[in-house]
């Protein structure tokens, strides 16, 4: 299994552009999630999602968007980037319903100028 | 107040010594807590769950402390390889048997030879 995979590992946006970030993973785990973690803060959840179809907002969800139309996949789009939005974007999994470990992507580097 | 807190660091330990961190959360509603490490510039991974009872692998063991709210990690004889930052995670149910995360900023360690 590969586990959870995120594209690219690493983008520069210029402030206004759009883009989105990938992430799929293997294991048939209904629940995914969306965090940011910037430099000395704890991750913060942006999205998530606990199955194909059903989506919610977490903690910080302004300027983003995400869908999930398959198990696998839970893409995040970013919409008009800003320099706040310059951190590290990692994705993660689990099965849900009592298996609580989170299992979570190599996460991507963004950076807004 | 934050949800979880830990103090930083850096904890700077010679190789062999032995090493506590705590952690204290402010939510009474919360039902699991974790530790998860995290490499440099690398995606969190769970260490431990923390239970009641305290819980040992090997050179760690986890404690809870439900009434005073607070988690600890101790690791012994430590190794170069203990170099990382520990976060500490609670989580809390949320809807749908799903449990939200909340992260702690974690503590950066470094173990030196």
């Amino acid at each position: 299994n590969a586990g959870v995979t995120q594209t690219p590992k690493f983008r520069i946006l210029k402030i206004g552009q759009s883009m989105t970030l990938q992430c799929a993973q293997d294991m048939n785990h209904n629940y995914m999630y969306w965090y940011r973690q910037d430099p000395g803060m704890g991750l913060k959840l942006i999205y998530y999602s606990v199955g194909a179809g059903i989506t919610d907002k977490g903690e910080v969800p302004n300027g983003y968007n995400v869908s999930r139309s398959t198990t696998e996949d839970f893409p995040l789009r970013l919409e008009l980037a800003a320099p706040s939005q310059t951190s590290v974007y990692f994705c993660a999994s689990n099965q849900g319903w009592g298996s609580y470990e989170q299992y979570f992507g190599p996460g991507t580097r963004l950076t807004v100028t | 107040r934050k949800e979880v807190e830990q103090d930083p660091g850096p904890f700077n330990v010679p190789e062999g010594a032995t090493v506590a961190f705590n952690c204290t959360y402010s939510n009474s509603a919360s039902q699991s807590f974790f530790w998860y490490r995290q490499d440099c510039r690398k995606e969190p991974k769970l260490l431990m769950s923390v239970y009641s009872s305290g819980n040992e692998d090997g050179r760690f063991t986890a404690q809870l402390n439900r009434a005073s709210q607070y988690i600890s990690l101790l690791i012994r004889d430590s190794k170069l390889s203990d170099s990382a930052t520990y976060l500490c995670v609670v989580s809390r149910r949320v809807n749908f048997g799903n449990e939200k995360l909340t992260f702690g900023t974690g503590t950066r360690l470094t173990i030196i030879p």
